[in-house]
């Protein structure tokens, strides 16, 4: 197993420009979310999703969209950059029944907004 | 709401050095409990976790006792290494629904 992949691991933006995070998971896990990591902040939950065609917003969506088409995969759009949105972005997912179940972490996407 | 929260770092130690980082939560029922360890450049690693008050998780040497009585969740570790030197983050999972509450992580530096 692969367990979570992202990509791209690093990208510069323009203020602006928009672009597309990939996420995909190959652990047939149900629940998939998106964070951001800012120094002194930890992380913050941008956006979540407990299946296929079901997202829902987290602490700090405003910027981002997001879908859900399969269970594999799970990309962030971020529809204008802005200098804010420069961060490490991690993808997770684990499996939604059981409250026991940890999350797995993809290796990170590393952004930068000019 | 559900929160996690952490000492503050960073947190330098000489090797060999007992660690210590603490950790209390809020939680309305019975929440899982878990540490992550972040590498430098990396993603973050499952460390241990705890799923019921007494329960103790542990890995690599590093220990951790869900208390409920005091809410907390406190990392341990008898004799810290340079390979231990990473970023150490505590959080829990509702006991009802799928979001997960992490703290601010906690920066570990072991020195030789």
């Amino acid at each position: 197993n692969a367990g979570v992949t992202q990509t791209p691991k690093f990208q510069v933006l323009k203020t602006g420009q928009s672009m597309t995070l990939q996420c995909a998971q190959d652990m047939n896990h149900e629940y998939m979310s998106w964070y951001r990591q800012d120094p002194g902040m930890g992380l913050r939950l941008i956006h979540y999703s407990v299946g296929a065609g079901i997202t829902d917003q987290g602490e700090v969506p405003n910027g981002y969209n997001v879908s859900r088409s399969t269970t594999e995969d799970f990309p962030l759009r971020l529809l204008s950059a802005a200098p804010s949105q420069t961060s490490v972005y991690f993808c997770a997912s684990s499996y939604s029944q059981g409250w026991n179940y940890e999350q797995y972490f993809g290796p990170g996407t590393r952004l930068t907004v000019t | 709401g559900d929160s996690v929260t952490q000492m503050e770092g960073p947190v330098t130690l000489s090797e060999e050095a007992f660690l210590t980082i603490n950790c209390t939560y809020t939680a309305t029922g019975y929440p899982s409990l878990f540490w992550y360890v972040q590498y430098p450049g990396e993603g973050l690693q499952l460390l241990l976790k705890a799923t019921k008050a007494d329960d103790k998780g542990s890995n690599k040497g590093f220990e951790a006792t869900y208390r409920k009585e005091t809410t907390s969740f406190h990392l341990e570790k008898g004799s810290v290494q340079v390979s231990d030197s990473a970023v150490y983050f505590c959080a829990l999972k509702e006991d009802t629904g799928n979001q997960f509450y992490f703290g601010t992580g906690t920066s570990l530096t072991v020195i030789p």
